[in-house]
């Protein structure tokens, strides 16, 4: 079946970076987009970036633009996202999506990766 | 940037219906999508272009989309379907991807 499923749950200190894996199985990894959404505790959805995995192109919130880079990797179907420079504010769930060449919906989720930032 | 507007919260006692809406400019020239969230859980699509439901989801789900507001409408509302509700669209003139503020649905 068609899946996501992202790295386990990190602790980071203050100024650190972090980087996190999504592999995904089940369809064609280079016929999809693959975004990065990201959540902090209690509150709603944020869109990071986005990745096309056939070229490896990137375009990015500008939110983040200069602290995160989204790479992929086409020969095990995974997608990374790294996010450096960290504070305590990037504590969050961070969510990889994905999203059809025609439909700007996301329609599948990984299971999500907490990150702490804490000293 | 654009912005979704939600209301924080949303209460409705069981079988009948739940209104969440989702306003922003000019919105009903945008195509918006809905997602449910349950408490520890990723998102799920339950709505996508104003008012398709993906395989698997109930009919009870609907929504619509017109001038500065999209609506999400859950018909004969059950104690599963509480949980958090988010809109989103693709902002073209940004570029990016854009959720709403959500809205906590409430089944009494």
């Amino acid at each position: 079946q068609v899946q996501l499923v992202q790295s386990g749950a990190e602790v980071k200190k203050p100024g650190a970076s972090v980087k996190v894996s999504c592999k995904a199985s089940g369809y064609t990894f280079t016929s999809y987009y693959m975004h990065w959404v990201r959540q902090a505790p209690g509150q709603g959805l944020e869109w990071m970036g986005i990745i096309n995995p056939s070229g490896g192109s990137t375009s990015y919130a500008q939110k983040f633009q200069g602290r995160v880079t989204m790479t992929r990797d086409t020969s095990t179907s995974t997608v990374y996202m790294e996010l450096s420079s960290l504070r305590s504010e990037d504590t969050a769930v961070y969510y990889c999506a994905r999203t059809t060449r025609s439909l700007d919906a996301f329609d599948i989720w990984g299971q999500g990766t907490m990150v702490t930032v804490s000293s | 940037s654009y912005v979704l507007t939600q209301p924080p919260s949303v209460s409705v006692a069981p079988g009948q219906t739940a209104r969440i809406t989702c306003g922003g400019n000019n919105i009903g020239s945008k195509s918006v999508h809905w997602y449910q969230q349950k408490p520890g859980q990723a998102p799920v699509l339950v709505v996508y272009d104003d008012s398709d439901r993906p395989s698997g989801i109930p009919e009870r789900f609907s929504g619509s989309n017109s001038g500065n507001t999209a609506t999400l409408t859950i018909s004969r509302v059950e104690a599963g379907d509480e949980a958090d509700y988010y809109c989103q669209v693709w902002d073209s003139s940004s570029d990016h991807h854009v959720f709403g503020t959500g809205t906590k649905v409430t089944v009494l």
